[in-house]
């Protein structure tokens, strides 16, 4: 399979708390992209981290990126009730159309 | 707001209807996208069209057929769908890729539901 896996597949935390979600990919894509989905509505873009790069912060986000295992991680510190969303990660390869495989989710929920 | 807009927001058809579904992007942008979302699966990529042309069909079935008549604007006619269509059905749109790679902006999508 050419998807992404996101893991775990859901997660709940107490707001203030920090949330890891992880992703391996399976195909020799060189950019990895994050995104969240609140129920029912469109995905918004987080970040984007290319294969040359490690890491990228972006204000409470904190993504690596590890090519050797194929595998990606989404922090979000100090998490708080509007981050409760799923969380999806994208593979793709410069020059191939920006045509993203997605995978399945991680399902976050923060409490107060 | 995304700067892309999809009407209409929900949709009830039967399987012998004729509909379609509308995209548009404010953004300045020169690709544009669908997605099928499902149920418990992962959203799929179904067409790709760069300055209004189709440079992706993802194996999607005829009853399904896309229109881009300029780079802002983005259709989806659907024919004699199935059941199994029910979905939601989201547009996106980025910069022309090009040699890079960029970040894609979602609508809000159509719930479409087959009868």
């Amino acid at each position: 399979s050419q998807q992404g896996e996101e893991d775990p597949q859901a997660l709940s935390i107490q707001e203030g708390e920090n949330a890891t979600m992880n992703c391996s990919y399976k195909t020799s894509k060189n950019n990895l992209q994050w995104y969240r989905q609140n129920s029912g509505r469109g995905l918004v873009h987080l970040i984007l981290i290319r294969s040359n790069e490690r890491e990228k912060h972006s204000g409470r986000l904190r993504v690596t990126l590890d090519t050797s295992k194929k595998s990606s991680s989404l922090l979000i510190t100090a998490s708080r009730a509007a981050d409760t969303a799923s969380y999806f990660c994208a593979t793709g390869l410069t020059g191939g159309g920006n045509k993203l495989t997605f995978g399945t989710g991680t399902q976050l929920k923060v409490e107060l | 707001e995304t700067g892309v807009t999809q009407t209409p927001r929900h949709l009830v058809m039967g399987m012998t209807n004729k509909k379609s579904l509308k995209c548009e992007q404010h953004l300045g942008h020169n690709a544009m996208y669908w997605y099928k979302q499902s149920a418990k699966k992962p959203l799929e990529l179904m067409f790709v069209y760069n300055f209004k042309e189709q440079t992706e069909n993802n194996s999607v079935p005829s009853r399904f057929s896309p229109e881009c008549p300029n780079s802002s604007h983005l259709f989806l006619h659907l024919h004699t769908l199935q059941p199994e269509d029910s979905a939601l059905y989201l547009c996106a749109s980025s910069q022309n890729p090009g040699t890079s790679m960029y970040e894609q902006y979602f609508g809000p999508g159509t719930r479409l539901t087959v009868t």
